[in-house]
């Protein structure tokens, strides 16, 4: 069974911090790892990760896979209070099957 | 007009009742999914269809069904609900390729009582 595990489940830090959240995976015929920021209602999308050691950029969030560890980090600087959300880690599987298998997310809170 | 719709919005039921989740795509999208989340549990998969004459059950299909009515609709019934169906369910709709291939939409808030 495919499972995605990410910690911490809940963090608050205050504005100006740097933070990490951790993402582990078990998915079967792994195709990518996907990264979203949930606020009210829908996901929406941060990086998708396909290969390993080579980091992804956008603004003051990144993020980069490491396949042998099958694991992922996502780091945002200079926090700001509209960085508070919860973060959703995703793992894809190819082949016949299809779909995302999701984290249960870390709920990050950004105090001002 | 969204890319991917989803209705209703909110709805709240009655246990033992029949109630369909509506989900239609812009995207020319084949392939489309349902998800359920719950608090503190992620979203979980539920049904995918790859096209119309294409369903597959996901993780948690107990208890649901779906219909691939056309490439653009995809509907998901819960025959008789019960108070452990009440989640935020998820439609999706993803391409081949890379990047931001999956689209969601804005999500039914289900409520059984």
């Amino acid at each position: 069974e495919d499972k995605v595990v990410q910690s911490p489940l809940s963090l608050v830090v205050h504005e100006g911090d740097t933070v990490t959240l951790n993402c582990s995976y078990e998915v079967t015929n792994f195709r990518s790892l996907l990264w979203y920021k949930q606020e009210k209602k829908a996901p929406t999308f941060l990086f998708m990760l396909t290969s390993s050691g080579i980091e992804k950029k956008s603004g003051r969030l990144s993020s980069i896979l490491d396949k042998k560890e099958l694991s992922s980090i996502l780091n945002i600087t200079a926090t700001q209070t509209g960085d508070s959300a919860i973060y959703l880690c995703a793992g894809e599987t190819g082949g016949g099957a299809d779909g995302l298998t999701f984290g249960k997310g870390t709920h990050l809170i950004i105090q001002p | 007009d969204a890319d991917v719709t989803q209705t209703p919005r909110n709805r709240i039921t009655k246990t033992g009742k029949r109630i369909m989740l509506e989900c239609s795509q812009t995207k020319g999208h084949d392939r489309m999914y349902w998800y359920r989340q719950d608090p503190g549990l992620g979203l979980r998969l539920i049904y995918y269809s790859f096209d119309v004459k294409d369903i597959n059950k996901g993780e948690i299909s107990d208890g649901y069904s779906v219909s691939r009515q056309a490439q653009a609709k995809f509907s998901l019934s819960l025959e008789s609900a019960i108070p452990n169906q009440t989640a935020l369910y998820f439609c999706a709709t993803s391409e081949p390729g890379t990047g931001d291939r999956y689209t969601f939409g804005s999500g039914t808030r289900l409520t059984v009582v």
